[in-house]
């Protein structure tokens, strides 16, 4: 079975400090690895994804996140982060083992960005 | 760029009535996924089809059903709707090789009355 955790349901930031949102996750076989963002009464966007190859991943906005198999994390970052970043993140997961299709979502965090 | 289109963006409906949701995944996109995200909920995974086939299932209720066309769009259909039924569902599509990632229309916001 897959899951993902997001420890944190909300994250204060001031703007311009760097972020971080955290996500661990348990698989059986090898993580496939995404973070999306969904902005009140709208859809999910894609921000990144990590399926193999390099532990840091950059993605849409100037986020980015770091994989790090024995913490089995995948926590998203920015180095600086602006009051438009203010949204809901999900982490998700997909085990490449067992077949199965839909992706597993963690819990969100709400990321708040002061000015 | 072309996205997926879902429709209707709203409706209501009320308790016992019928309902379908339509999606028209991205060209050339042969699998669609559909997710019902409840108020304050993470989305959670219904079903998938794959070239018109059922792929993958989740926690989609007896009450529910999909199918996918031959154009690649796809239905979900809902019976017998309860209050509880209200929510956003999402539709998704990718390639076959979905380690691509997954595009998430912007969903159809049902609200049972």
């Amino acid at each position: 079975a897959q899951s993902v955790a997001q420890p944190e349901d909300q994250v204060n930031v001031a703007e311009g400090n760097p972020l971080t949102v955290k996500c661990t996750y348990s698989v059986s076989g090898n993580p496939y690895l995404f973070w999306y963002v969904q902005y009140p009464n709208r859809g999910l966007q894609f921000l990144l994804k990590y399926i193999t190859g390099d532990n840091l991943v950059k993605g849409s906005y100037g986020f980015e996140a770091e994989f790090n198999k024995s913490q089995t994390s995948f926590h998203l970052k920015k180095p600086s982060a602006l009051v438009s970043d203010s949204a809901l993140y999900f982490c998700a997961v997909r085990d490449s083992l067992g077949g199965a299709d839909g992706l597993t979502f963690g819990k969100g965090t709400h990321l708040i960005i002061q000015p | 760029a072309a996205g997926v289109i879902q429709s209707p963006r709203h409706l209501i409906k009320e308790k016992r009535e019928t309902a379908t949701l339509k999606c028209y995944p991205i060209p050339r996109h042969d699998t669609v996924y559909w997710y019902q995200q409840g108020p304050g909920q993470d989305p959670q995974f219904l079903i998938s089809f794959y070239e018109k086939m059922q792929s993958d299932k989740g926690s989609i209720p007896d009450r529910f059903s999909a199918q996918q066309f031959s154009d690649y769009h796809s239905e979900l259909n809902m019976s017998s709707l309860e209050l509880g039924d209200s929510a956003l569902y999402f539709c998704a599509s990718s390639p076959r090789d979905h380690n691509y990632g997954y595009t998430f229309g912007s969903g159809t916001r049902l609200t049972v009355v």
